[in-house]
């Protein structure tokens, strides 16, 4: 079965360039469209990537999204870090007939 | 604006049956997939179920199959999901999504989620 396993937490400052990683196992990663989702606290998940690196009207540019078909995995960056975007972050994918999401990772803002 | 809205959540026994709802407006509703994906205390999020825009086909996780049943009224732009045999590890906050087109289009716009809380 496919899984996809990312980091339980990454920490950065404000400012700075975070990278999360979503490593795809049981199957290839680039073989379906990879989606990102922030968390905040208390809230409902907003989509922030779609199809693997496109951003959905008036989320900001600092968010970008890639496919590493080297290593099967998937990157979320996010440049110029505010405090703002201390969430939870949630990678996802598809495996035949079935949605699959990562873990989930903590992003905290120092 | 695209909005969703969840209703039918509360505190149900296990082994109770509980159909949750989601509301639509904002967009051509029979165009899209809808899913349910929930959200356990503390959790990650995990896909419960999915319907594309016809209510032609629907798709489950394995360990979800015959509990569970997604439903769609197009005329009332309304989701369903009926939840049968529930357990306490079924509680959690349950969210519609709306897909961007296909079952395997990815998802858009959230609901700000229902609970559920299985418990005698």
């Amino acid at each position: 079965n496919f899984m996809l396993t990312q980091p339980h937490s990454v920490s950065a400052s404000p400012g700075k360039t975070v990278t999360i990683s979503c490593t795809g196992s049981g199957g290839t990663i680039g073989s379906d469209s990879v989606q990102w989702f922030q968390q905040r606290p208390g809230s409902a998940p907003t989509t922030v990537i779609y199809e693997d690196d496109q951003r959905p009207s008036g989320v900001p540019d600092r968010f970008s999204g890639s496919i590493d078909t080297s290593s099967n995995s998937a990157s979320l960056t996010i440049s110029g870090l505010k405090a703002e975007d201390e969430a939870d972050y949630y990678c996802q994918s598809y495996d035949r007939v079935n949605v699959i999401f990562g873990g989930g990772t903590k992003l905290t803002v120092l | 604006e695209v909005q969703l809205l969840e209703s039918g959540g509360g505190l149900i026994q296990p082994g109770g049956s509980l159909r949750l709802a989601c509301s639509a407006s904002g967009f051509p509703f029979s165009s899209y997939a809808l899913h349910w994906v929930r959200q356990a205390p503390g959790k990650g999020l995990e896909w419960v179920s999915a319907i594309i825009g016809s209510g032609g086909s629907t798709y489950y996780p394995d360990p979800l199959k015959g509990r569970f049943t997604i439903s769609r009224d197009n005329s009332k732009k309304t989701v369903y999901l009926q939840m049968h045999s529930l357990r306490a590890e079924d509680t959690a906050v349950y969210y519609c999504a709306k897909g961007r087109g296909y079952f395997n289009d990815g998802f858009d716009i959230w609901g700000q989620g229902t609970m559920v809380t299985v418990s005698s």
